[in-house]
């Protein structure tokens, strides 16, 4: 069963850095989508993406991120210069239609030091 | 604003039992969709089931179930039959129609106790 894929599972920064979340979407999607949990919290949207563009995004989504879909199949989330309060699981989702569900990554385990 | 409260912050529940999780939502939508997600020790989404808001037949997957009371804005999951494999975070949220982001609740941790 096809899946959504996310690289590095756990990444260690330290706080001003660059850093780069990647994420393989489910070959025929078109919908892509970053979320983010802080530890012990709910899930939060970040970014949505549609035909190479963002289609929405949260207050959370400030100027130090960005996300990109470099080619056909991968789609990145970028954050310029990390802060502490970044430190968080990153999920990215994809969906085939906006009608339809929105399958979820493992998650990229981000910590800023 | 879209809004979903799970007020059930831990439950548990003995193995072979059925245990019920509570969610409600606001929207002030008409076409909208409704999920739970399961998060187990891996941290991984796992989509558990899915109600669209124009059906008024509850889903039903497997030992998994809801009670969506629409006017209500209920949206509750039954898990019947309890196996120790459904220990995990569960997470109720809610998208409006259209391409729009979930909206998750706080979630609710379930232990399945032998």
């Amino acid at each position: 069963e096809p899946e959504v894929t996310q690289t590095p599972s756990h990444q260690v920064t330290q706080m001003g850095q660059e850093v780069i979340l990647r994420c393989v979407p489910i070959s025929n999607h078109l919908y892509f989508y970053w979320y983010r949990q802080i530890l012990g919290q709910k899930v939060e949207f970040l970014v949505s993406f549609y035909n190479n563009e963002i289609s929405e995004k949260s207050e959370i989504f400030d100027d130090q991120f960005s996300v990109e879909r470099p080619d056909g199949s991968n789609f990145t989330l970028k954050i310029r210069s990390t802060k502490l309060e970044d430190s968080a699981m990153y999920f990215c989702a994809s969906s085939r239609d906006i009608a339809y569900e929105q399958y979820f990554g493992p998650g990229t385990r981000l910590t800023v030091t | 604003a879209q809004t979903v409260t799970q007020s059930q912050p831990e439950m548990s529940v003995q193995e072979a039992e059925t245990v019920t999780l509570s969610c409600t939502y606001d929207t002030s939508e008409n076409n909208y969709y409704l999920f739970w997600y399961k998060q187990p020790p891996s941290r991984q989404m796992i989509l558990v089931i899915r109600q669209e808001a124009y059906k008024q037949q509850n889903a039903t997957e497997n030992r998994f179930s809801v009670n969506f009371q629409k006017a209500a804005k209920s949206f509750s999951l039954k898990i019947s039959d309890s196996q120790l494999g459904d220990t995990a975070m569960y997470f109720c949220a809610s998208r409006n129609s259209g391409n729009t982001p979930l909206v998750f609740g706080k979630g609710t941790r379930l232990s399945v106790i032998a």
